[in-house]
């Protein structure tokens, strides 16, 4: 069964500070697999896309890596802002099947002062 | 999210009324997805269009809903005799033929009371 499951599934850390979102995948055939930024109220945003052979991508702050032997993408905070408190939400595209996107459930990330 | 739209932004409905959910995609996008997202919990599928067709419509009830994305004007979701569960955010999302990319609406936040 294709899933995709996310962790933690809510994050509390200071100003400044990095942090780690993971995400683990059973989705097959795999084609990509997309992180994407949800503000409260808004829609999803993409930040990186990563293919099979790609194992690290970098979006300012945000970089993300994929291990596609162990199925698994991890996203990476870096100095930490208020204004990335938001849901993160780890996408996994499959080749095959005309809707081919699995959604994890998100990590609701809150940054304090 | 730029440039997809998507209204009304919120909608107050009765038990048994109808709810019409509209979305733009951007132009050149002739993909249409429809989501649902319940509150702290992730976006669910619902239905995929294409320009007049509908393409995969696995993840709406077969009873109440329906969807169109017409040849010209926006896409609609139609859920007919609002029940209470139906309370949530709709998301729509486009892409274009040749990406895989989708770009999301900032969603309809509907309350059936």
């Amino acid at each position: 069964k294709n899933q995709v499951e996310q962790s933690p599934q809510s994050l509390i850390i200071l100003e400044g500070k990095n942090c780690t979102l993971q995400c683990n995948y059973t989705v097959s055939p795999f084609s990509n697999l997309r992180w994407y930024k949800q503000d409260t109220g808004r829609g999803p945003v993409s930040l990186t896309i990563m293919t099979f052979s790609e194992n690290t991508k970098s979006n300012g702050r945000y970089t993300a890596t994929l291990d596609a032997d162990t199925k698994q993408s991890s996203l990476h905070i870096t100095a930490s802002q208020l204004s990335d408190s938001a849901s993160y939400i780890c996408v996994v595209s499959a080749k095959t099947g005309a809707n081919n996107l699995f959604f994890g459930t998100g990590t609701r990330l809150t940054v304090i002062p | 999210n730029a440039g997809v739209m998507q209204n009304p932004r919120h909608l107050v409905r009765r038990r048994g009324q109808e709810a019409r959910l509209r979305c733009s995609p951007m132009k050149g996008h002739s993909h249409v997805y429809w989501y649902r997202q319940l509150p702290e919990e992730g976006l669910k599928f619902m239905v995929y269009l294409q320009k007049e067709n509908i393409i995969d419509e696995s993840g709406m009830p077969k009873e109440r809903f329906s969807a169109e994305f017409p040849k010209e004007g926006p896409s609609i979701l139609r859920i007919q005799q609002v029940v209470r569960g139906d309370s949530a955010a709709y998301f729509c999302a486009g892409r274009t033929n040749a990406a895989e990319t989708q770009y999301f609406g900032p969603g309809t936040r509907l309350l059936v009371l």
